[in-house]
């Protein structure tokens, strides 16, 4: 079975500065992919960034990018330049590639608060 | 890009009711169709997954007949919420995909059993 760990609840940045928000997880799979998805206030779920496992380059998505490290299976997200639409809750995900009921793995998100 | 829609976005009945959350995929045919359940301030619940004509697969400790699911067409699933009670309201997410594709989320039903 696959875990998602995101162990900081919370966390508070000013806007216009840089964060990066934490995610582990554990797999014996050695195909996968990796996703980080934002729920604002509204509670829609947007997908932020994917990253497929087999590929070394790391995704980026305008001010958003991650920092994958398959060996340490560590999978965090910086989010540049930060601006009060960012405040939300994000949450990492893992899905293990094929297979037509493949699910996700969410971890248990973070609350991210961006100052004026 | 691919859209979701889920209807109701907000519920209220008595307890006792039936509810009934549909989730359509409005620009793609959705072969594996999900549902969650969100708590506030908490990570999503995967209920069940669903594929188009068959029987879905209710997660550990989800009960099938009070959660009922069908999944008919390559565009539609429901959600049965049967003899809701209060400890059912809830947020309730649909999400959708084709293949091996990206999941898209539906906008999430709240549902409130007074």
């Amino acid at each position: 079975a696959q875990t998602v760990t995101q162990s900081q609840p919370e966390m508070s940045v000013q806007e216009a500065e840089t964060v990066t928000l934490s995610c582990t997880y554990d797999t014996s799979e050695n195909n996968y992919y990796l996703f980080w998805y934002k729920q604002p206030p509204s509670r829609q779920m947007i997908l932020v960034i994917r990253q497929e496992a087999y590929k070394q380059q790391n995704a980026t998505e305008n001010r958003f990018s991650v920092n994958f490290q398959k060996a340490a299976k560590s999978f965090s997200l910086k989010i540049s330049d930060s601006q009060l639409g960012d405040t939300a809750m994000y949450f990492c995900a893992f899905m293990k590639q094929g297979g037509a009921n493949s699910k996700l793995t969410f971890g248990k998100g973070i609350t991210l608060s961006v100052r004026p | 890009g691919a859209v979701v829609s889920q209807h109701p976005s907000w519920v209220i009945c008595k307890s006792g009711t039936s509810v009934k959350i549909e989730c359509r995929s409005l620009d793609f045919q959705a072969t594996t169709m999900f549902w969650y359940r969100q708590f506030p301030k908490q990570s999503l619940m995967l209920m069940a997954t669903s594929n188009e004509g068959s029987k879905a697969t209710y997660e550990q400790g989800v009960e099938k007949d009070k959660f009922l699911i069908n999944h008919a067409s390559l565009t539609l699933s429901t959600l049965t919420v049967t003899s809701a009670h209060p400890e059912d309201s809830s947020f309730y997410i649909c999400s959708a995909r084709m293949g091996n594709q990206p999941q898209h989320f539906g906008d999430g039903t709240r549902l409130s059993i007074l």
